[in-house]
């Protein structure tokens, strides 16, 4: 059974500090990685989206990486802000149509 | 704007009364999903329809059943809502050729 694990599941930073999020996901075989953000009470907002044959993908402040051999997608967060602070979600692609999700790293930016 | 747009934003029922949430997009894409998210945790996958092709996962309860009446248009609905079943109702769409998703803001239903 795939599985998504996300540490840390939460993390408090201050303003201006870059950070890394991660993602581990059990089955290499997959066909995308997708990260997301959800404000408390909300629907998810895709940040980035990276397919298997790709190594990383940037927009604007946020770079995000997949290592397939090794089960790995990272999030990176350049100077964060404090309205970064939001809870971060990513989800591994299988067999065209079966998402499996992480529980998501809350994110904390003090001001 | 091109959008997922979910009715109602929350949704109040009672215990065992039959509930329908709804889900429209303006994006085209073919396929449609339903998650259920619970407090903190992992959105889970309940189904998706890849146009009118139902596509049920092997651990969604027979309480949870979907409708497609076209290209535009989802519907949940709960046959007898348990207690059990209060979360946040997630709908997504996306297209075949990149599976890229897109959300709508979420039903939160509470059971009473």
């Amino acid at each position: 059974k795939q599985e998504v694990t996300q540490i840390p599941a939460a993390l408090s930073v201050p303003e201006g500090e870059n950070l890394v999020l991660n993602c581990s996901f059990t089955d290499s075989a997959i066909y995308n990685l997708q990260w997301f953000r959800q404000d408390p009470g909300k629907g998810l907002t895709s940040l980035l989206l990276i397919q298997s044959s790709q190594r990383e993908q940037t927009s604007g402040r946020l770079n995000a990486s997949l290592d397939k051999s090794s089960g790995r997608s990272t999030l990176y967060i350049a100077a964060s802000q404090p309205g970064d602070s939001a809870t971060y979600l990513c989800a591994a692609n299988y067999n065209f149509n079966k998402f499996y999700f992480g529980s998501g790293t809350k994110l904390n930016v003090k001001p | 704007d091109a959008m997922v747009i979910q009715n109602p934003r929350y949704q109040v029922t009672q215990f065992g009364k039959p509930v329908t949430l709804s889900c429209s997009q303006t994006l085209n894409h073919n396929v449609m999903y339903w998650y259920q998210q619970k407090s903190s945790q992992a959105p889970k996958l309940l189904f998706h329809y890849y146009d009118k092709d139902f596509n049920n996962e092997a651990d969604t309860p027979d309480n949870f059943q979907s409708r497609r009446p076209n290209t535009s248009f989802c519907f949940l609905d709960i046959r007898s809502p348990g207690l059990g079943d209060a979360a946040m109702y997630l709908c997504a769409t996306s297209m075949p050729n990149d599976n890229e998703q897109f959300f709508g803001p979420g039903t939160r239903l509470t059971v009473l």
